[in-house]
């Protein structure tokens, strides 16, 4: 079946650090790969997402590049800050199928 | 731009009451999920919708019950609510023209004593 491993956390780090949550992922096929973001207290929101191997999405900052030699989609960025204190959840989907979750990864930015 | 609505915010219920919760979208999107989402675990499909008048099971359906009478509206019942329900309960939708990205609500947290 599909599945998405994420690393565990929670995940503490300071401001200006940087930041690479992993994420793995096996499937049966060619998924599409996404980064969704929980502020605290609010449903998740799309952060990026990459459609097919060696594509990068990228926004706000962050990035990562749909790798399908290793079947990963690491999120990467250069410098946090406070404000992206947040669950990050990496997810596949499939043609006409439905999204699947990693178990979301818990990051604290400390000023 | 409501987005996506979900109602209660909040509920605590007994074991074995039953109560619906609501969702309501304004994006006129013709798919609507339902999700569960547990520590550690987190989010998994309980029911979702194609298209008003339609619903199927998701990962884990069991002691839940959906309705799509309206397609702006997606309900999520639980008949005799039991403990391991307690959870954070959330909604989305997606366009067909959507790209796969769904609108979430800001979800209901439901506790079963």
């Amino acid at each position: 079946g599909n599945s998405v491993t994420q690393m565990e956390g929670p995940v503490t780090l300071s401001e200006e650090a940087f930041l690479t949550i992993n994420c793995t992922y096996t499937a049966t096929g060619y998924p599409s790969l996404f980064w969704y973001v929980q502020y605290p207290g609010e449903g998740l929101q799309l952060l990026l997402k990459a459609t097919k191997a060696d594509d990068k999405g990228s926004n706000k900052g962050f990035e990562a590049t749909y790798r399908k030699e290793t079947t990963s989609f690491h999120l990467e960025k250069g410098s946090v800050q406070v404000s992206d204190s947040a669950v990050y959840f990496c997810a596949l989907r499939l043609m006409r199928g439905q999204l699947t979750f990693g178990s979301g990864t818990q990051l604290t930015v400390l000023p | 731009n409501a987005g996506v609505t979900q109602t209660p915010k909040f509920r605590v219920l007994k074991t074995g009451q039953s109560m619906t919760l609501l969702c309501a979208q304004d994006m006129n999107h013709e798919y609507m999920y339902w999700y569960r989402q547990d520590p550690g675990m987190g989010l998994r499909l309980i029911h979702y919708s194609v298209g008003e008048g339609t619903t199927a099971k998701g990962e884990v359906p069991d002691g839940y019950n959906v309705s799509r009478l309206k397609k702006q509206n997606f309900l999520l019942g639980l008949e005799s609510a039991a403990p391991s329900q307690t959870s954070v309960y959330f909604c989305a939708s997606r366009g067909l023209s959507g790209a796969n990205v769904l609108t979430f609500g800001a979800g209901s947290r439901l506790t079963v004593l």
